[in-house]
């Protein structure tokens, strides 16, 4: 199967810092996702993005489909950014990251 | 709210219990999908469910029984579970898979104990 890596595992961050978390993957896929695990448990959907740039606000992602791998950047980040991010890719079937934890202190 | 309800949200058995877990959506969709979430692992694809029809099966042990009796529900039945199951298990659903994918949402989880 897909295989899907993630850098950094780990991410401490300064409130109002700016970070960039990648996601690379191993074979052609039909689409990927960017989703934030809060620390509830909960999977938000951030961006659905298999190619391109897309913003929403302080968040943006530009997957290079060509190369494979995805970018997502969080800018000005504030403490409720803390949580999980993972990648997932669609072949056959969603594959995940490992995810990045990122902690942002006040 | 990601129109994707999950119950319980928390859930501590025994390893001779039986017990299920419920997955509800709102979306419309026509495929499901359970994971499994371990501490320090990636999530796992354990079950999909298209058009209520099994599509896969990623080898998960027979003590997890899945039940899709609609496109809105389905279910985890759990039975003599190992404390190595304890897990946070996640539900989803998207539309049909097809060749340009499809955005998936995820419900809450439950966070499965196994004493």
């Amino acid at each position: 199967g897909i295989q899907v890596e993630q850098s950094p595992p780990d991410l401490i961050l300064q409130e109002g810092a700016n970070s960039t978390l990648r996601c690379n993957f191993s074979d052609s896929v039909n689409n990927l996702q960017w989703f934030h695990q809060n620390p509830w448990g909960q999977l938000i959907n951030l961006f659905y993005i298999p190619s391109g740039t897309k913003q929403n606000g302080r968040l943006s992602a530009t997957t290079v489909a060509t190369e494979r791998y995805s970018l997502l950047y969080i800018s000005s980040s504030q403490t409720t950014d803390s949580g999980v991010y993972f990648c997932a890719v669609e072949g056959n079937d969603m594959r995940f990251g490992a995810g990045t934890r990122l902690t942002v202190k006040p | 709210e990601t129109g994707v309800t999950q119950t319980p949200r928390h859930l501590v058995m025994g390893m001779t219990n039986k017990k299920s877990l419920k997955c509800e959506q709102h979306l419309g969709h026509n495929a499901m999908y359970w994971y499994k979430q371990s501490a320090k692992k990636p999530l796992e694809l354990m079950f999909v469910y298209s058009l209520e029809e099994r599509v896969e099966n990623n080898s998960v042990p027979s003590r997890f029984s899945p039940e899709c009796p609609n496109s809105s529900h389905l279910f985890l039945h759990l039975h003599t579970l190992q404390p190595e199951d304890s897990a946070l298990y996640l539900c989803a659903s998207s539309q049909i898979m097809t060749r340009q994918g499809a955005k998936a949402f995820f419900g809450q989880g439950t966070r499965l104990t196994v004493v």
